[in-house]
């Protein structure tokens, strides 16, 4: 079935340092990739999302990139905060159907 | 959180007992969501609505129940059947439902059975 595999589970980073967070989808067809930051007893908020037609999104601090090819995207975070230290998810959506495939989250770690 | 309110943020039950889970949004959205969050999982589709008046299983409708009376509202009932009630559950709306719409999170109940 379809699946979203996200690596790693947990990450820790040194204040002002890069992170990365991957994901891998199997649906060919999905075209829509949303990321979400959660904070502990918080409902996941929209942070950036990224459509099949582009292959990078840049909002400030945050980007996305995106391989159709090999069905991968990824979250970068330069410039890390304390404050950006949270669960993220990535998902995937297919056209025509309801439904987002989520992925198992990581938690970020930002070491003041 | 957007315009979607959860209430309340957290719920306790005992065992056997239903228990109705409230969901508001006042973003004019046509279709609404419900998920439950479980430790280290990720986020796990229970029912949807696309429009009032009609709503659909997800992965793992069985021992909950849904309503769509209003377009602003999608309540969540979680029955005696549920074998594992205890988590935490997310409302989300969209603008619509097929697909590549920006859902938007409500701030959540955890839901404790005892």
């Amino acid at each position: 079935g379809e699946n979203v595999e996200q690596h790693p589970s947990t990450l820790s980073v040194q204040e002002g340092d890069s992170a990365v967070i991957k994901c891998t989808y199997s649906d060919s067809a999905s075209n829509y990739f949303p990321w979400y930051k959660q904070e502990l007893g918080k409902g996941p908020q929209l942070i950036i999302d990224i459509r099949s037609n582009v292959g990078e999104k840049k909002d400030q601090r945050i980007a996305v990139t995106l391989n159709k090819t090999a069905k991968h995207f990824s979250l970068h975070i330069t410039e890390t905060q304390p404050e950006d230290s949270a669960v993220y998810f990535c998902a995937a959506s297919t056209p025509g159907t309801y439904k987002y495939i989520f992925g198992t989250g990581t938690r970020l770690k930002v070491l003041a | 959180d957007g315009g979607i309110t959860q209430s309340p943020k957290y719920l306790f039950r005992k065992e056997g007992q239903n228990v109705t889970l409230s969901c508001e949004q006042n973003l004019n959205h046509d279709a609404m969501y419900w998920y439950r969050q479980d430790p280290g999982q990720g986020l796990r589709l229970i029912y949807y609505s696309q429009i009032v008046n009609d709503f659909q299983k997800g992965d793992i409708a069985e021992g909950y129940s849904v309503s769509r009376e209003k377009k602003e509202s999608f309540p969540l009932t979680v029955t005696s059947a549920q074998k594992n009630p205890t988590a935490f559950y997310l409302c989300a709306s969209s603008p619509s439902s097929g697909g590549a719409y920006e859902q938007y999170f409500g701030p959540g109940t955890r839901l404790t059975v005892t």
